[in-house]
């Protein structure tokens, strides 16, 4: 079974800095990545995703991540954050053609405004 | 468009009752799902269906039952109650197929707590 691994489970940053999120993951075959996102008091939305193409994807309010195969990774990046972005952020791995998605444990991002 | 709605938001029992937690969909989805959410765990698999009328069980299925009788409904039942299943639950549904499968629609939650 797939599992996947984010470090670093609270970060704390101010304004305008830049964010980076780590996930790793062991599955060694074609798999479907996926960040979500979970504002406080609300539920998890997509963030991105990446099925195939172009390793580099962008997804919603700036941000984006860079799928590199051989480092089984999918880092999640934004350059400059702002306080709404304070939120608890899940990489989430499917082995395909496997249907249920394997979620990391989550990193608690605080913004100081 | 309600997406995925979820009842009761809000429940406390007492350890040894049963409870009902509703999950429905209006989207037409094929796949349904039941995480639970726990500090530091992130979100684990409980049981899932990939259709009506079947199910299968997840990471973490002991303690729990479920039933998809109805396309868009997912139910996801306690029959006996424990400290241990205080909790937030999240149902989720998504289409069927390579692409979509595994794009996920979640509902706003259920707090659980087990006294």
């Amino acid at each position: 079974a797939q599992s996947v691994s984010q470090h670093n489970h609270h970060v704390i940053l101010s304004e305008a800095a830049s964010l980076e999120l780590g996930c790793n993951y062991s599955y060694g075959g074609t798999v479907n990545l996926f960040w979500y996102v979970q504002y406080p008091g609300q539920h998890l939305q997509l963030l991105l995703k990446y099925f195939s193409g172009d390793p580099l994807v962008k997804g919603i309010k700036g941000f984006e991540a860079e799928f590199i195969k051989s480092k089984f990774s999918f880092n999640l990046r934004k350059p400059s954050v702002q306080w709404s972005d304070t939120a608890e952020y899940f990489c989430a791995v499917n082995a395909r053609p496997n249907n249920r998605l394997a979620f990391g444990k989550g990193n608690q991002v605080v913004v100081i405004p | 468009n309600a997406g995925v709605t979820q009842t009761p938001k809000f429940r406390v029992l007492k350890t040894g009752q049963s409870m009902t937690l509703l999950c429905a969909q209006d989207m037409n989805h094929e796949y349904m799902y039941w995480y639970r959410q726990d500090p530091g765990m992130g979100l684990r698999l409980i049981h899932y269906s990939v259709g009506e009328g079947t199910t299968a069980k997840g990471e973490v299925p002991d303690g729990y039952n479920v039933s998809r009788l109805k396309k868009q409904n997912f139910l996801l039942g306690l029959e006996s109650a424990a400290p241990s299943q205080t909790s937030v639950y999240f149902c989720a549904s998504s289409y069927s197929g390579a692409s979509g499968a595994n794009v996920l629609t979640f509902g706003a939650g259920s707090r659980l707590t087990v006294l």
